[in-house]
């Protein structure tokens, strides 16, 4: 079974600009969820989405957005980008909203760099 | 939001056990507790879970203690492909939202 895809896997934008990233979830996998790693604050959770509805949020400027298509993929954009941005950004794939303990499966991340 | 706290970084010898603690003293009744690790250049990867109870899988060990404010997973015999940053993480019952702590990084020395 393929794992997480994450694309693009580098990217560089300059400030102002957006940017989207895709995450492809483990066939079979209906919750998308997506997470903010950097060095000063670690993994922070973006939000969350299952069934194409985001269930979840974190505590994220409303410049953070995503959605979720029919077949599970997902998307987040970031509008007007900011330096501290700069961050490598991880989707993670569970099964399903009804079983609580399930593990979640993350892909390799995308390392975004504002310049 | 819950908060888990753990030690920077912990060092051990291959083919030891190692004892990884975690607190999470804020914990409530229906907060399970994950633990995942990430090794260098990958996305964090699956390690064990609890509610109350001990678990064990082929991994690791889980011992949580009786008050739930504390947890500490237990790697049996420490190998070099180990060494990660290892997240003990809380989960609100019914919510799929992972606070991550800020990680114990494992160095296993041969």
């Amino acid at each position: 079974k393929a794992g997480v895809t994450q694309t693009p896997r580098y990217l560089i934008k300059t400030r102002g600009q957006q940017v989207t990233l895709s995450c492809s979830p483990i066939s079979g996998h209906r919750s998308v969820s997506w997470y903010q790693q950097t060095p000063g604050q670690g993994l922070q959770f973006l939000f969350e989405y299952f069934s194409e509805t985001q269930r979840n949020k974190g505590n994220f400027p409303g410049r953070f957005s995503g959605r979720q298509f029919s077949n599970s993929r997902s998307e987040m954009n970031v509008s007007t980008l900011e330096l501290g941005d700069s961050a490598l950004y991880l989707c993670a794939s569970s099964l399903g909203w009804t079983e609580v303990t399930y593990e979640q499966y993350f892909g390799p991340g995308t390392r975004l760099t504002v310049t | 939001d819950a908060k888990t706290t753990q030690p920077n970084s912990m060092e051990s010898n291959e083919e030891e056990p190692v004892h990884l603690p975690c607190n999470h003293s804020t914990i409530s009744g229906t907060d399970y507790i994950h633990w995942y690790r990430q090794l260098p250049s990958q996305g964090p990867e699956y390690v064990i879970h609890g509610l109350t109870s001990n678990v064990n899988n082929r991994m690791a060990s889980l011992a949580i203690a009786e008050d739930r404010k504390s947890s500490t997973l237990i790697l049996h015999r420490a190998t070099l492909r180990d060494a990660a940053v290892y997240y003990c993480i809380l989960q609100l019952y019914n919510f799929n939202k992972f606070y991550f702590g800020s990680g114990t990084k494992l160095n296993v020395k041969p």
